[in-house]
Parts: C-alpha cells; sequence; structure tokens
C-alpha cells in the first residue's frame, strides 16, 4: 500500500450504531486530519493530530470521536450519528504541522446515515 | 478569520480551449494559497501553491496561477484542456499563523466536453 489508505470506501449505518473509519498513512508523516466533505459546501477541518497529539478540535460534536494511537494510524469513531452526518471523510498527512508541507489525501469514505 | 469564494460552481468547456477558474480570499494577514483537484471517488490532489516570491506559480499537469494581492485573487488558468482535466478543483487559503490549518473554497466542477 502507498500513499494515505481509508477503509472502508463506503458505510451505511443507522443512527443508533456504532462504527468506525480507519485511515493509515505509509508515507512516515507526523501529522493527520479528518476533513468532512459534505455535497454543495466546503471541506471542513474536524481534527488533527500532531505526533499522535490532537492539536485542533473544529467544534466537532461529540458524537465524533478521534483516536491517534501512533503517526500512522488515525481512527473516526461514530456513534448516534444524524442524517446530516452523511458525507464524505476524508484523511491527509502532512510530513510536519507547517503550511509549507503538502497534505496527501485519501479516497475517503462515503458515509450515509439511515 | 480567513475566507475562500469560488465564482463559479461548473465551468463547462470544449477540449483545448483554454480555462480560468476563479478564486478570490480575504485575510488580514499574510496568505499562503492553494489549489487541489478531486477526480471521480478519489481524494484531493494538489495541483500549485503559492507561500511567497513570484507571483505566477506553475503546478502539475499544465496549470499555473496567479497570486494578485491588490485584487485578493488566485485564479487558476490552463491554456489547452483535456478530457482528463474534468474533476472539481479546490482553492484553499492558509493564514500562516494558523499552522497548516487550510479554509477550502466550496469548489468548482470543470467539465471538459469533446
Amino acid at each position: 500500500e502507498t500513499g494515505v489508505t481509508q477503509t472502508p470506501r463506503h458505510l451505511v449505518m443507522g443512527m443508533t450504531n456504532k462504527k468506525s473509519l480507519k485511515c493509515e498513512q505509509h508515507l512516515g508523516h507526523n501529522a493527520m486530519y479528518w476533513y468532512k466533505q459534505s455535497a454543495k459546501k466546503p471541506l471542513e477541518l474536524m481534527f488533527v493530530y500532531n505526533f499522535k497529539e490532537q492539536t485542533e478540535n473544529n467544534s466537532v460534536p461529540s458524537r465524533f470521536s478521534p483516536e491517534c494511537p501512533n503517526s500512522s494510524h488515525l481512527f473516526l469513531h461514530l456513534h448516534t450519528l444524524q442524517p446530516e452526518d452523511s458525507a464524505l471523510y476524508l484523511c491527509a498527512s502532512s510530513q510536519e504541522l507547517a503550511v509549507t508541507y503538502e497534505q496527501y489525501f485519501g479516497p475517503g469514505t462515503r458515509l450515509t446515515v439511515t | 478569520a480567513q475566507s475562500v469564494t469560488q465564482l463559479d460552481s461548473q465551468v463547462p468547456v470544449f477540449e483545448e480551449a483554454p480555462v480560468e477558474l476563479r478564486c478570490n480570499y480575504s485575510s488580514s494577514v499574510s496568505v499562503y494559497l492553494f489549489w487541489y483537484v478531486q477526480y471521480p471517488n478519489q481524494g484531493l490532489q494538489l495541483l500549485l501553491k503559492y507561500l511567497s516570491g513570484s507571483t505566477l506559480v506553475k503546478g502539475i499537469n499544465g496549470f499555473e496561477a496567479e497570486f494578485n494581492k491588490s485584487q485578493t485573487s488566485f485564479h487558476l488558468r490552463k491554456p489547452s484542456v483535456h478530457i482528463s482535466d474534468t474533476a472539481e478543483y479546490f482553492c484553499a487559503v492558509s493564514a500562516g499563523e494558523y499552522g497548516n490549518k487550510l479554509v477550502f473554497g466550496a469548489g468548482t466542477i470543470l467539465r471538459v466536453k469533446s
């Protein structure tokens, strides 16, 4: 595997379910990000991790719970979601947490909440 | 706070014609500017970026953009498009003191017709 991978690619879940999204980067990067991409809306930054430590929580509801066990893996735990949470969730990584370093994106997980 | 406005939600163009995708930003401090491309069912890929120096920036796949501070614009151009350029294009801005936090525009869908 190369670059940034995300699993699953598609997920349908009920409002009472608990599920997790997984992101793995094979680039040796130190910073990782979760973004939400909703239809007709700009990409929204959700969380940022640098060296496994959370540095940004962009006022995300507590039904989204991130976890970063090491610099290569990032999870997004989901529980009691709402239909408006249906979106494409993108993971990204960068070498360092600075604007001069390019962010590399995974293909995303398409989440549908029923 | 920074914001990004992409003035066109969709741009149809014939193959081999030139194209310009417009982006305006607002920020009270010095900015760094980016264009990303998203092909169907894929994550975002960096096309080009402006950090400092020459205001004309060249990127991958024959794209270029010009930073215009007085107009607060960062328009993306390509002199001759191909069918394979059909994708969604995102302009993003980052203010230096916010580390690597990117604020994205809503995106412009470029449709290249034969």
